[in-house]
């Protein structure tokens, strides 16, 4: 069935440093890949997403990286902040289906 | 414009009774989705609803049932409540088109006891 797998569960980094979390999907459909960041006590909030007919995409400190032929998709923090220390989640969606798979979360911790 | 709102924020309820929580989306957003999260299965979709009809269900029991209105405000039920159902349930809104992103609102904290 439709999975989405995300590595690491936990990641610490330095302030300053870089974080990179990966995420495969199984549904070779899967054409838009979203990346939320969620705060104690919040629900998910949109950082960043890519779809399937391009590669990468950057916003300021955060990037993400898709490639299709590998089913697998990446997010890539620079010049990490105290601020950035939250759950990270990946998800794949396809057309059609109104839904979104997310991956099982990475913990992300900033030291400062 | 306001973000989703979500009511209750907390919930404390007993196994076998029911339960009402409600998503009122964002201001044009015709789509409503719902999802468990919980720390051993992570985010789970329950369902999704578009202009008052259901268009995908994920893999939950019956005893879990949504209904959107006119005014894409949405409702999910859980019914005969079991220790398990306790977990965060989030709505998420979007304009409802293929490929719009979802945007979540914070969550009912569900706790059965």
């Amino acid at each position: 069935g439709e999975n989405v797998e995300q590595h690491p569960s936990t990641l610490s980094v330095q302030e300053g440093d870089s974080a990179v979390i990966k995420c495969t999907y199984s549904d070779s459909a899967s054409n838009y890949f979203p990346w939320y960041k969620q705060e104690l006590g919040k629900g998910p909030q949109l950082i960043i997403d890519i779809r399937s007919n391009v590669g990468e995409k950057k916003d300021q400190r955060i990037a993400v990286t898709l490639n299709k032929t590998a089913k697998h998709f990446s997010l890539h923090i620079t010049e990490t902040q105290p601020e950035d220390s939250a759950v990270y989640f990946c998800a794949a969606s396809r057309t059609g289906t109104y839904k979104y798979i997310f991956g099982t979360g990475t913990r992300l911790k900033v030291l400062a | 414009k306001a973000g989703v709102t979500q009511t209750p924020r907390y919930l404390i309820k007993t196994r076998g009774q029911q339960v009402t929580l409600s998503c009122s989306p964002i201001s044009g957003h015709r789509s409503v989705s719902w999802y468990q999260q919980t720390p051993g299965q992570g985010l789970q979709f329950l369902f999704e609803y578009f202009s008052e009809t259901q268009r995908n269900k994920g893999n939950f029991p019956g005893r879990f049932s949504g209904r959107q209105f006119s005014n894409s405000r949405s409702e999910m039920n859980v019914s005969t409540l079991e220790l398990g159902d306790s977990a965060l349930y989030l709505c998420a809104s979007s304009l409802g088109f293929i490929g719009e992103t979802q945007y979540f609102g914070p969550g009912t904290r569900l706790l059965v006891l």
